[in-house]
């Protein structure tokens, strides 16, 4: 079974400039998660789709990040501009429901410059 | 406020060295509490989920254990390959974070030959 796949793997942009980063989950998941790892840190929670719905973003920052969740499966999180403090890895999960174990793709490392 | 704090920070055992890494919560009523793997540049691997004090959960050379207050990873005979950052997380019932995963910071764990 094909797991959670994440594009780019990596990417590099200069402050101001905006950036896109691709989900899509495993097949069957009602339930997407958009996570953001500091260096040295646990993933922070920024936004949770059940089926098409965002059910939870109350911790992303709406003035620069927005996300979509065609269909039900697949999802696109942007931010526009992005600034210096942006740089992280972003993780995306899915899982059948928010009450079972989550399962995370390899993750978007952004440098942002 | 709902938190998990995780220690050490970072453990180095010789091979064969059994040892424990400590979870320790506070959080709104616990739905359950989370181990993942993390290897470097990878996404967090799901290991165990636990739900109720006194509960135990074992996979290969790892066995996770549950209080009402913490939890410990112990690894028995570690090998080299189990180097990697194991992450806790906490979901909770009730409050502001209820649903969402609260991750600690993580326990890097090395093991040398």
């Amino acid at each position: 079974e094909a797991g959670v796949v994440q594009s780019p793997r990596y990417k590099i942009i200069e402050k101001k400039q905006p950036v896109a980063f691709w989900c899509n989950p495993i097949s069957g998941h009602n339930t997407l998660y958009w996570y953001r790892q500091n260096l040295g840190q646990g993933p922070e929670l920024l936004i949770r789709y059940e089926n098409e719905e965002a059910v939870d973003d109350s911790q992303l920052p709406k003035d620069r990040f927005s996300a979509e969740r065609l269909k039900g499966v697949d999802s696109t999180l942007k931010i526009q501009p992005a600034e210096l403090g942006d740089s992280a890895v972003y993780l995306c999960a899915s899982s059948l429901n928010n009450y079972n174990e989550q399962f995370f793709g390899p993750g978007t490392r952004l440098t942002v410059l | 406020e709902d938190q998990v704090t995780q220690s050490p920070e970072a453990l180095r055992l010789q091979e064969g060295e059994s040892s424990s890494l400590n979870c320790s919560y506070t959080v709104s009523g616990l739905r359950g509490l989370f181990w993942y793997r993390q290897d470097p540049g990878k996404g967090p691997e799901f290991l165990f989920t636990l739900y109720s004090a006194g509960e135990e959960k074992e996979k290969e050379r790892l066995k996770a254990t549950l209080t009402k207050k913490e939890s410990f990873l112990h690894i028995t005979a570690p090998k080299p390959e189990d180097s990697a950052t194991y992450l806790c997380a906490v979901q909770a019932v009730y409050g502001g974070s209820q649903g969402n995963l609260i991750f600690g910071k993580g326990t890097k764990l090395s093991v040398k030959p």
